[in-house]
């Protein structure tokens, strides 16, 4: 079964700093992704970043990026330049492919950033 | 804004009542999802249909059921609620089931049951 970790309840970041959420997963599935979404207080699911497993490359979309280690099966998510706007909660998700039907996300329990001036 | 919309927005209604949730993915997208977010549980997949048929089913209670339509819009149909069942009640969709594709979630439907 799939398991998405996420240790840090809570973490604390200066704004203009950059800060790393853990995030670490467990699958025997070869094919995978992996996900970060960032939920602010109103509510609504952002999706950020994606990696697949099989992508040779750390994935990166503007102030985001995803440090992924394989091997230690690890995805963190890095936010460079932090905006007082980033504070909210972080998910890290996990989708397997294997089956070839199911597309469902597993969750962590989130990690909530508070960006402080 | 994701594209894909929830209706209603808030639900309050009492033990036992049934509901129904109501969701349209984005233009485009074949695949949608049900999830549950509760303190307890955090959040849950329930349910994804792709093109009108059901492909992947998670913790979903009896008590609880989907279809998509032929114009690929859902819906979420909770019967005989009880306290634990209140939630943050989110669709999300995808263009296809595929591995890559992301899914787009829309602003959830917020439960309370009394």
């Amino acid at each position: 079964a799939q398991k998405i970790t996420q240790t840090q309840p809570g973490m604390f970041v200066q704004e203009k700093e950059a800060v790393t959420l853990d995030c670490t997963y467990d699958t025997s599935d070869p094919s995978y992704g992996l996900f970060w979404y960032k939920q602010p207080s109103s509510g609504e699911m952002i999706f950020l970043i994606y990696q697949g497993s099989y992508d040779q490359q750390n994935a990166t979309e503007g102030r985001y990026s995803l440090n992924f280690q394989k091997a230690r099966k690890s995805a963190n998510l890095v936010i460079s330049a932090s905006q007082l706007g980033d504070s909210a909660m972080y998910f890290c998700a996990m989708r397997d492919f294997n089956t070839g039907t199911a597309s469902k996300l597993t969750f962590g329990t989130g990690t909530r950033l508070q960006v402080t001036l | 804004d994701s594209g894909v919309t929830q209706t209603p927005k808030h639900l309050i209604t009492a033990t036992g009542q049934r509901v129904t949730l109501r969701c349209s993915p984005r233009s485009g997208d074949l695949s949608v999802y049900w999830y549950q977010q509760s303190l307890d549980q955090g959040l849950q997949f329930l349910i994804q249909y792709y093109n009108g048929e059901e492909r992947a089913k998670g913790n979903i209670l009896e008590r609880f059921s989907a279809q998509q339509f032929p114009d690929l819009h859902s819906e979420l149909n909770l019967s005989s609620l009880e306290l634990g069942d209140s939630a943050l009640y989110f669709c999300a969709s995808s263009r296809t089931s595929g591995l890559g594709n992301e899914q787009f979630f829309g602003p959830g439907t917020r439960l309370t049951v009394l």
